[in-house]
C-alpha cells in the first residue's frame, strides 16, 4: 500500500515555464519533506513543512502543507535547466506512530529543455 | 564533515555470493537507515535502527540483515544475493525525538547481481 501518491510521475517542460508536483495521502503527517536527487546521488533535503497550512519559499521553489497534513505541493516558477532532477516528498510519523521513519512518494522526475 | 559516507560506490556479485555494505555518519545522529531504490517505487525502507543497539525491520526486510556497530557506523549484508536485489541501496541517519525527522543520505552503493 502507498501511503503517499505522487504526481505527476514525469514531467517535460521548456525552460521558463510554471509547474506543480502533487504529494497526496489518506493519512495525517507530523512533518512531510522535500528532496531532490541528481543522477548518480542521493536526495538532498530541500524543505521540512510542520504547521498545517504552511507555506515556505526557497527561491523559486514554494512549498505548501495542506491543512489537513495529509498533502503537500511544490510549485517552481521559471523553471530553469539546473531544476531537472527527481523530486521525492516524504512524509514522517504517518498516523501517529513509527517516530522516525518517513514514507516516500513513487517521485517525479523532471526535466526542464533549455 | 563528511555527512554519510557510503563503501563501496559499485559492486557486482554473482548470484549466491554475498557482501556487505558500509555506512557511516559523523552528525552524531541516533538513527539510521537502509533503503532501495528502483525505477518507478521511490525509495522502500529495508531496515533502521532508531538508537544505537536497536535494529527494525522495514517495508522490504528479506534477505538482508544488519549490524549497528556503534553510533556512527550501520553496515547492510546480503548473505546469498539474488538478482532481484539489483539496486541502488542508500544510507540515511538523522535525529529523533520530537521531529521533524530530516534525513541525510550517503551518495549510494549501485549494486549488479548477474
Amino acid at each position: 500500500t502507498q501511503l503517499l501518491e505522487q504526481s505527476p510521475q514525469f514531467l517535460s517542460i521548456q525552460e521558463g515555464e510554471n509547474l506543480t508536483v502533487y504529494c497526496n495521502s489518506s493519512s495525517v503527517f507530523s512533518s512531510l519533506q522535500w528532496y531532490r536527487q541528481e543522477p548518480g546521488e542521493g536526495p538532498v533535503l530541500l524543505v521540512t513543512v510542520v504547521t498545517g497550512g504552511e507555506v515556505k519559499k526557497l527561491k523559486r521553489l514554494t512549498f505548501q502543507f495542506g491543512d489537513a497534513r495529509k498533502d503537500s505541493s511544490l510549485h517552481i516558477t521559471a523553471a530553469q535547466p539546473g531544476d531537472t532532477g527527481l523530486y521525492l516528498c516524504a512524509g514522517a510519523n504517518p498516523g501517529g506512530t513509527s517516530y522516525g521513519k518517513l514514507t516516500f512518494g513513487q517521485g517525479t522526475i523532471l526535466t526542464v529543455h533549455p | 564533515n563528511a555527512g554519510v559516507t557510503q563503501t563501496p560506490k559499485f559492486q557486482v556479485l554473482k548470484t549466491g555470493q554475498s557482501m556487505t555494505l558500509q555506512c557511516a555518519q559523523d552528525m552524531n545522529h541516533n538513527s539510521m537507515y537502509w533503503y532501495r531504490q528502483d525505477p518507478g517505487m521511490g525509495l522502500r525502507l529495508i531496515y533502521y535502527s532508531a538508537s544505537e543497539g536497536t535494529t527494525d525491520k522495514g517495508e522490504v526486510p528479506n534477505g538482508y540483515n544488519v549490524s549497528r556497530l556503534n553510533k556512527r557506523e550501520f553496515s547492510l549484508r546480503l548473505e546469498s544475493a539474488a538478482p532481484s536485489q539489483t539496486s541502488v541501496y542508500f544510507c540515511a541517519s538523522s535525529e529523533t525525538g520530537g521531529g521533524p525527522y530530516e534525513q541525510y543520505f550517503g551518495p549510494g552503493t549501485r549494486l549488479t547481481v548477474t
